[in-house]
């Protein structure tokens, strides 16, 4: 069954300091997609990043950064230099298709990042 | 501006009554969603639509029930049958694989 996996439940950091959050998902398909997205307190959900599971290639945005490594079915978010505006709850997603063109979302449970000033 | 819009932002039942749950986009999505999430919870899926006068129950349809008569909206309707309704409600729109979310409804039954 498809299932994702965030073992943090709530990290909290000073600000500057980097933070990882793990991913780990499990998944029957041979080609899905991965998502992370950040959930501030007024609740709406802010895409971050889709990656494909052809490409495993890390990606970088700004302090933003992302480890996908098939070998271990994991996506992890890394956030360099934490500001306190980073504090939100993050999840991690996978997809699952519904159809040949619809897929649906497998979230996790989310990680709830507390950047103190 | 594109986007989807969800109202109201907070909403609040007497138990036993119905009540509808609003969702609107713009985006000229086929698909749109209705996902549930409980205090620090991950979202469930509620129920989907594909296409106009088209949708699947998702994992958690049960009190639950919407309609897609136009593209842009997919109303849902919280039924007396759930028993535990009070929960925040996302609506989302996908194009391929990404999907946009609205900025969501609180639901407290009293």
């Amino acid at each position: 069954a498809q299932k994702v996996t965030q073992a943090q439940t709530e990290i909290s950091v000073v600000e500057k300091e980097d933070v990882t959050l793990d991913c780990v998902y499990e998944t029957r398909d041979t080609t899905y997609y991965l998502f992370w997205y950040k959930q501030p307190p007024s609740g709406e959900l802010v895409f971050l990043i889709r990656r494909n599971s052809f490409d495993e290639q890390n990606e970088i945005s700004g302090r933003y950064s992302w480890n996908f490594q098939k070998s271990t079915s994991s996506f992890n978010f890394t956030i360099t230099a934490s500001q306190v505006v980073d504090s939100a709850v993050y999840f991690c997603a996978l997809s699952e298709a519904l159809s040949r063109s619809n897929y649906q979302l497998i979230w996790g449970a989310g990680t709830k990042l507390i950047i103190k000033p | 501006d594109g986007g989807i819009t969800q109202s109201p932002k907070y909403l609040f039942r007497k138990e036993g009554q119905n009540v509808t749950l609003s969702c609107e986009q713009n985006l000229n999505h086929d698909a749109m969603y209705w996902y549930r999430q409980d205090p620090g919870q991950g979202l469930r899926l509620i129920y989907y639509s594909q296409i106009v006068n088209d949708f699947q129950k998702g994992d958690i349809a049960e009190g639950y029930s919407v309609s897609r008569e136009k593209k842009e909206s997919f109303p849902l309707t919280v039924t007396s049958a759930q028993k535990n309704p009070t929960a925040f409600y996302l609506c989302a729109s996908s194009f391929r694989q990404e999907q946009f979310f609205g900025p969501g409804t609180r639901l407290t039954v009293l």
